[in-house]
């Protein structure tokens, strides 16, 4: 079955440090990717997508690139802030099952 | 736009006593779903809805666990009885279902529910 691995946290970064968060995938087909941040005492949010192989997700700063050659779907950010705190879920979907498989979610911890 | 909604928003309740919790997705949104999520896990999904029915339901426990989706907008789900290793939080989520896979889930602010 469907299944990510993320790598097991907590991180902790200090302010304006480089982010990698790890993710990699096993999946039937052609899988959609997601990462998604809770924030604390938030719901889950979309953070950013990438649909098909080498696409490029990116928001708030933060990237990640669909690589099906490796299977993976690492989150990136040049330089974290405080407000970057929060579990990061990495996730996918696939044709035949549009549910989300999460990973167990990795946990940012940014000091100033 | 409103989000989607969910109450309540905590329960605390004894073993073998039943529990429901209500969902009402963005408006719209054909797709809906319930996740459960144990304490340092990733959601997982029970039951996932097109519209009025339920297309994917192969991890909802059907022995102590239901859920309906009246009209196919608002959705219940119940736990009868409760038991110890229920405790998690109950999440749901909609989308808008015009993109198949690709198509971004929206989440509620999900129901904690403790079992003692």
């Amino acid at each position: 079955g469907d299944s990510v691995t993320q790598m097991e946290g907590p991180v902790t970064l200090s302010e304006e440090a480089f982010l990698t968060i790890n993710c990699t995938y096993t999946a039937t087909g052609y899988p959609s990717l997601f990462w998604y941040v809770q924030y604390p005492g938030e719901g889950l949010q979309l953070l950013l997508k990438a649909t098909k192989a080498d696409d490029k997700g990116s928001n708030k700063g933060f990237e990640a690139t669909y690589r099906k050659e490796t299977t993976s779907f690492h989150l990136e950010k040049g330089s974290v802030q405080v407000s970057d705190s929060a579990v990061y879920f990495c996730a996918l979907t696939h044709s035949g099952r549009r549910a989300l498989t999460f990973g167990s979610g990795t946990r940012l911890q940014v000091q100033p | 736009e409103a989000g989607v909604v969910q109450s309540p928003r905590y329960k605390i309740i004894e073993k073998k006593q039943p529990v429901a919790f209500w969902c009402n997705p963005i408006s719209g949104h054909n797709t809906l779903y319930w996740y459960r999520q144990n304490l340092g896990q990733g959601p997982e999904l029970l039951i996932r809805y097109e519209n009025e029915e339920a297309v994917d339901d192969s991890q909802l426990p059907k022995d102590r666990f239901s859920a309906e989706r009246l009209k196919g907008v608002d959705s219940t789900l119940k736990i009868q009885p409760a038991e110890l290793g229920d405790s998690a939080v109950y999440l749901c989520a909609s989308s808008s279902s015009s993109g198949g896979n690709t198509d971004t889930q929206y989440f509620g602010p999900g129901t904690r529910l403790t079992v003692l």
